[in-house]
């Protein structure tokens, strides 16, 4: 079995300043990974994900993530973050014959002007 | 192209009631989920589909039923609605790249 711990429930951060949102997996088995947003009163829409290959990963709005498999994590960074980007951020694990996701917690991100 | 949709959006039902939740997509994929969000708790797996005619039990499966009604359609059903299933639902379907699509969630309170 996988689990995803998302080691931060609330981020707050100025407008313009860096962030990283947190993320730490654990399986048996080979995983993809993935990070989610969602944004009040929505769906999930992805960010990026990590299925092979270089483990820095590029995503949309200019986020992007560092897989590091001897620390287990799969931290989000961003170097300059907006208002818009004010929302809860989801870290996930694809792993079973399904590729059903487990997903951490979440992390409220709140950028303040 | 509507991606995933969900029907209804919002719900409020008695203790004991029933109800089914519908889902479809237009985007060919084999595999469909269903998830309840919760506060704090992230998204939990309910059920699963991994192809037309076939279903399985995700983490929290207890009080639920579902039904792969063809490869477009994923229905969720309460048989009898309990207060402990107030929650945010979530259907998603799956590409070839394990990319999850989610619609936009039915918002059901158990009173």
């Amino acid at each position: 079995a996988q689990s995803v711990t998302q080691l931060d429930s609330q981020v707050p951060v100025f407008e313009e300043a860096p962030v990283e949102l947190r993320c730490n997996y654990s399986s048996s088995v080979s995983v993809y990974l993935f990070w989610y947003v969602q944004y009040p009163n929505q769906g999930l829409q992805l960010l990026l994900k990590y299925l092979s290959g270089s483990t820095l990963v590029k995503g949309i709005n200019g986020f992007e993530a560092e897989f590091n498999k001897s620390q287990t994590s799969f931290h989000l960074r961003k170097p300059s973050v907006h208002i818009s980007d004010t929302a809860e951020y989801f870290c996930a694990v694809s792993a079973g014959s399904a590729r059903q996701l487990t997903f951490g917690s979440g992390t409220q991100l709140t950028v303040l002007p | 192209n509507a991606g995933v949709t969900q029907t209804p959006k919002f719900q409020v039902l008695k203790t004991g009631q029933s109800m089914t939740l519908q889902c479809a997509q237009d985007m060919n994929h084999n595999s469909m989920y269903w998830y309840r969000q919760d506060p704090g708790m992230g998204l939990r797996l309910i059920y699963y589909s991994a192809s037309e005619g076939t279903t399985d039990k995700g983490e929290v499966p207890n009080g639920y039923n579902v039904s792969r009604l063809n490869k477009r359609e994923f229905s969720l059903r309460l048989e009898s609605a309990a207060p402990s299933q107030t929650s945010v639902y979530f259907c998603a379907s799956r590409d070839m790249t394990y990319e999850q699509y989610f619609g936009p969630g039915t918002r059901l309170t158990v009173t």
